[in-house]
């Protein structure tokens, strides 16, 4: 069972354009959800996280969209750079201290 | 912000031996973990394992494939044992740090059983 659900699998965005990754849970317990980038060779690595107190989170170009009745969080990067282009993962966690559970990830590539 | 090395980086074993993969981390944690991340796919969780106490095995991995020992705060292995191609994969360990609440990631140790 799949607790936390991503879409889609892969995107391709132009230099200069919005990135979306969506993401999707069921159990209601989790309250904590980070994003992880993660380039070739390299493990994950934080790149934003929001609790369900608030709807959105924002970090330069990176922001977190969260809809707490539908279950949904998103991340948005604006103004897309070749640089961007990585494996991005959601991530649920229902207790501080335990494991996180992640999606299955998006690779993003961003062409010039 | 927690620096975990991980060795071996890589390795070619084969079928049918054993490898144990090191996690050394630069500060003391209590709660480590260790994932499984097959290529192109998410990273699945087969233990956690804080020192003091036994690891709990995720369901579909058990101990005597993955034996861990976390002998302190700042070491932990995990063993692949019995390998076959399907063990082929990055094996993450990853620690977590609870004042900043943030799980921190090794770079991996990427495994191909032959």
């Amino acid at each position: 069972q799949q607790q936390v659900k991503q879409s889609p699998q892969s995107l391709i965005v132009q230099k200069g354009g919005i990135s979306i990754i969506n993401c999707a849970y069921e159990n209601t317990a989790f309250d904590y959800f980070p994003w992880y980038q993660q380039f070739p060779g390299k493990g994950p690595a934080l790149l934003i996280a929001i609790r369900p107190d608030v709807s959105e989170k924002k970090e330069g170009r990176f922001t977190i969209s969260f809809n707490k009745s539908a279950k949904q969080f998103s991340l948005h990067i604006m103004d897309s750079q070749p640089g961007d282009s990585a494996t991005y993962f959601c991530a649920a966690q229902s207790q501080a201290g335990t494991a996180l559970i992640f999606g299955k990830g998006t690779t993003l590539s961003v062409s010039s | 912000s927690a620096v975990i090395s991980q060795k071996p980086s890589r390795d070619i074993c084969q079928r049918g031996t054993s490898l144990t993969i090191q996690c050394q981390v630069d500060s003391q944690v209590t709660m480590m973990f260790w994932y499984r991340q097959q290529p192109g796919q998410s990273l699945t969780l087969i233990a956690t394992a804080n020192q003091g106490s036994e690891a709990t095995y995720e369901s579909g991995f058990v101990i005597d494939k993955f034996p861990i020992s976390r002998p302190n705060l700042t070491f932990s292995t995990l063993t692949v044992s019995n390998m076959s191609p399907e063990d082929s994969s990055i094996y993450l360990c990853s620690v977590y740090d609870l004042a900043k609440n943030i799980q921190y990631f090794g770079a991996g140790t990427r495994l191909s059983v032959l």
